[in-house]
């Protein structure tokens, strides 16, 4: 049963990067047959989309944060990131990782991470 | 563009049966979507995929209550014998060629 955990900085000071890891256990990230995304929850609001990547192709942003986020994958620790540049207090959200299954089998988000608070202030 | 629709607010008795709606944007009526559960101060969680045929596929240890039905461009996910355990935000998601895209969610209060 795959696994995923975020963690980082609690807190980030306004116009600093905010830099998240999702840690996975129970799947390779490496396999090519899954899409690894980043999603927030500011509170009180709904679930937004920040991104995703997967082994075998590039990256995918939000168009509303395309110009400021960045994920990568690091197959030796089985994690992948997100950094999000020049954040103000908007960005003071829970941060999912979530997986999902490429190609037609896709059942959407079938794996989340617990979430983890970050909180943009100085 | 593709989006999704959900009402803000639902509300049904305990015991009762609830039917909760996402809609598909113009366009898009033909794709899939998957529904989650967020209980109050816990992540989501995965509950189904639901298919433009209304066959869906339900998540580990997803109750029988739970099951999922489509309409066009509308897909229903609906639960029955209502618990107080299912009070909880409920999203739709769907996705596309380099994008995902969620619904603004539907809050489901147990009366």
């Amino acid at each position: 049963q795959v696994q995923l955990q975020e963690s980082g900085p609690g807190q980030v000071k306004p116009s600093q990067t905010l830099s998240l890891t999702c840690s996975v256990s129970g799947a390779s990230i490496s396999s090519g047959s899954y899409y690894w995304n980043w999603i927030r929850q500011p509170a009180g609001k709904g679930l937004e989309w920040i991104g995703r990547i997967d082994a075998s192709g590039g990256p995918n942003y939000s168009p509303s944060l395309k110009s400021r986020v960045t994920m990568s994958l690091d197959a030796s620790k089985n994690q992948f990131s997100l950094k999000l540049t020049s954040v103000t207090v908007a960005d003071t959200a829970v941060y999912y990782c979530a997986r999902r299954m490429g190609g037609l089998a896709t059942l959407g988000f079938d794996s989340w991470g617990q979430g983890t608070l970050v909180t943009v202030s100085s | 563009q593709l989006a999704l629709t959900q009402s803000p607010s639902a509300s049904a008795s305990l015991g009762a049966s609830v039917r909760l709606t996402c809609t598909l944007s113009s366009g898009h009526s033909t794709y899939a979507v998957a529904w989650h559960q967020q209980q109050p101060q816990k992540g989501p969680r995965f509950l189904m995929k639901v298919t433009r045929d209304g066959s869906h596929t339900k998540g580990d240890g997803i109750p029988d209550r739970f099951s999922g039905a489509s309409s066009g461009a509308e897909r229903h996910l609906a639960i029955s014998s209502l618990q107080s355990e299912d009070e909880a935000d409920y999203y739709c998601q769907t996705w596309d060629t380099g994008i995902e895209v969620f619904g603004g969610g539907t809050k489901l209060t147990v009366l």
